[in-house]
């Protein structure tokens, strides 16, 4: 079956642009998740949906960023105003419900580049 | 979250057996240890989990420590296409409901 999908797999921006990532859940799959991949590093959790609510966005680093999935299925995570450090590989992830039993499964990512 | 510890490179022959090993010291009683990996270009995969008992499926064994401060991601015949970057992260029951703290992994390298 198809697995979880994300567009554009590259974003090239401007310093002060705004972006849209988009993530493709896995059909049926309830909860899903933002990360965000710096080089040489490990994945950054920045938000979590229940269906179509925000249980958890303690990882967003500020207020330029957003993220929404207005019928519990696609999402979209915004950015405001760009900055050079964004730039970054944007991962998302489903699983069939909440809760750490649940596998997760990642796309493979939005590499975003902000010059 | 309570942190866990890799070493951030290993090396393999390809078909030996691999070893990865993960400290948590902090561990609590809810917390299952969980194992992903990250192929080159790719979004991490899922591996393994486990909570007290050593686990075994298609792709690995986990070995876990008796006093679960330790666990061991075992690859028993290391191929070509198992070097990634391996994350061991602690998954609490109780109080996580979806997030999963990844720490920076163990770089594995296979050799043939």
């Amino acid at each position: 079956g198809a697995g979880v999908s994300q567009t554009p797999s590259n974003k090239v921006t401007e310093k002060g642009k705004y972006v849209e990532l988009r993530c493709d859940p896995i059909s049926g799959h309830t909860a899903l998740y933002w990360y965000r991949q710096s080089l040489g590093q490990g994945p950054e959790f920045l938000i979590y949906f229940q269906g179509t609510g925000a249980a958890d966005d303690s990882g967003l680093p500020n207020d330029r960023f957003f993220a929404v999935r207005p019928e519990g299925s696609v999402s979209t995570l915004k950015i405001q105003r760009t900055e050079r450090g964004d730039s970054a590989v944007y991962l998302c992830a489903s699983s069939l419900a909440s809760g750490p039993l649940n596998t997760q499964y990642f796309g493979p990512g939005t590499r975003l580049t902000v010059l | 979250d309570a942190k866990t510890t890799q070493p951030n490179s290993m090396e393999s022959n390809e078909e030996e057996p691999v070893h990865l090993p993960c400290n948590h010291s902090t561990i609590s009683g809810t917390d299952y240890i969980h194992w992903y990996r990250q192929l080159p270009s790719q979004g991490p995969e899922y591996v393994i989990h486990g909570l007290t008992s050593n686990v075994n499926n298609r792709m690995a064994s986990l070995a876990i420590a008796e006093d679960r401060k330790s666990s061991t991601l075992i690859l028993h015949r290391a191929t070509l296409r198992d070097a990634a970057v391996y994350y061991c992260i602690l998954r609490d029951v109780n109080t996580n409901a979806g997030k999963s703290t990844f720490g920076d992994g163990t770089t594995l390298t296979v050799k043939p």
